[in-house]
């Protein structure tokens, strides 16, 4: 079973410029995250779809950060314009469902350098 | 609001060593717990998951933790370190009934020495 699968995996961008990044999840997976890991932090989680609508984007900062799952498979997370403070990896995980005990899945994530 | 505290940044232990990690959360209930592996340029593993039943509970890679209600912790333990478990630990807790949204500490580096 292929895993969640992200590109590209380094972004160096300088601030003000924008940047997309790309996600596919496990097929069949419903529920698609995306997450900031910032160094020396823990995930952040950014925002969450089940299938193509959004559940939750309250951590995201809506006036830079977009992001999209037209088709309720993979998924694309903007930002623009970049600011230093965006630099970090940023994750997007996967699961069956968003309830009970669906684990989630991790793809290896973008690194992302403003300079 | 939920939270995670992971006290100890960086470890270091001997191959063959035991290990012990530290986890305390804090929230109004028992949440789901997990513990994950990130190997540098890697993304997140799940090591093992907490939800309810009994406290001790196992997971992948030879790592066990133990759920402890009266002291909101949720220890990772693993009775003989190898070098490859170098890497980064992170706890994380999700609200009760559901695995979604998933609060994380900072994390614990573990280096391995031979």
């Amino acid at each position: 079973e292929a895993g969640v699968a992200q590109s590209p995996r380094y972004k160096i961008i300088e601030k003000r410029q924008s940047v997309a990044f790309w996600c596919n999840p496990i097929s069949g997976h419903a529920t698609l995250y995306w997450y900031q890991q910032i160094l020396g932090q823990g995930p952040k989680l950014l925002i969450q779809f089940q299938n193509n609508g959004v559940v939750d984007d309250s951590q995201l900062p809506k006036d830079r950060f977009s992001a999209e799952r037209l088709k309720g498979v993979d998924s694309t997370l903007k930002i623009q314009p970049a600011k230093l403070e965006d630099s970090a990896v940023y994750l997007c995980a996967s699961s069956l469902g968003s309830g009970g005990s669906h684990e989630q899945y991790f793809g290896p994530g973008t690194r992302l350098t403003v300079t | 609001a939920q939270s995670v505290t992971q006290p100890d940044i960086h470890i270091t232990v001997s191959e063959g060593a035991s290990l012990e990690l530290r986890c305390n959360y804090s929230y109004g209930a028992t949440p789901y717990l997990f513990w994950y592996v990130q190997s540098p340029g890697q993304g997140l593993q799940l090591l093992l998951k907490y939800f309810s039943g009994d406290t001790l509970v196992q997971g992948i890679k030879g790592f066990e933790a133990e759920f402890k209600r009266s002291q909101s912790s949720f220890n990772l333990r693993k009775p003989s370190v190898h070098w490859s478990d170098a890497a980064e630990y992170f706890c994380a807790v999700g609200a009760p009934g559901t695995a979604s949204k998933l609060t994380f500490g900072t994390g614990t580096r573990l280096q391995v020495t031979l």
